[in-house]
């Protein structure tokens, strides 16, 4: 079943701070995140593994609640290039092919 | 090194017609996977391999066929389209490298059936 992304939107002035909610109804063994610009492929992020951790990528980081079934994807001080649409990936155990479920996605837009 | 490649970029197809999309990986690695992306939603996965001569089902695999005869090449058909086949596919590989790996993407083949 597909993860469910909240926000499905948000607009954000440069500098300002954003949360992204991915939720699943399983449990989960792993939890990928993407970015999307418009027109292009997805980039990875990170990955977040069974086990709560949180990581961090310059300003962008993530935790993973495995209680909860839930991970969010922190954007801090927002940059006009980190407009794009983010996507959840979910893996709920480790199988063969490394196969993920992906979210909706949420659309991110950072104003000048 | 390139990363993933797809080919073609684009593509209009009538009803009934058929294609291949190819796409081509030189990372080594021994997952390949094909996704269709709806305008506004995420990604479907629409078949995968997890080693050349190999493949199997995704999510959506109806009315497309896949094969991998060779490790970097993973091939999508389509043998009759029909106009909700229109999307955006994307092939996307990951190397078999213990729990902490990534999937690396193709920039896509945008394909319309009228």
């Amino acid at each position: 079943q597909q993860p469910v992304q909240s926000p499905q939107a948000v607009i954000l002035r440069e500098g300002e701070d954003a949360v992204i909610n991915c939720s699943s109804s399983k449990a989960l063994y792993s939890v990928h995140w993407y970015r999307q610009k418009h027109g292009e492929a997805p980039v990875f992020l990170m990955i977040l593994l069974k086990g709560g951790e949180q990581k961090g990528h310059d300003k962008i980081s993530a935790s993973f609640n495995e209680k909860k079934q839930q991970s969010s994807l922190y954007l801090t001080a927002s940059q006009l290039s980190y407009s794009g649409t983010y996507f959840c990936g979910t893996e709920v155990a480790p199988n063969a092919g490394n196969m993920l479920t992906f979210g909706g996605g949420t659309r991110l837009m950072v104003k000048p | 090194n390139a990363g993933v490649t797809q080919t073609p970029k684009f593509r209009v197809l009538k009803t009934g017609q058929s294609m291949t999309l190819l796409c081509a990986q030189d990372m080594n690695h021994e997952y390949m996977y094909w996704y269709r992306q709806d305008p506004g939603m995420g990604l479907r996965l629409i078949h995968y391999s997890v080693g050349e001569g190999t493949t199997a089902k995704g999510e959506v695999p109806d009315g497309y066929n896949v094969s991998r005869l060779k490790k970097q090449n993973f091939l999508l058909g389509l043998e009759s389209a029909a106009p909700s086949q229109t999307s955006v596919y994307f092939c996307a590989s990951s190397p078999l490298s213990g729990r902490a790996y990534e999937q690396y993407f193709g920039p896509g083949t945008r394909l319309t059936v009228t």
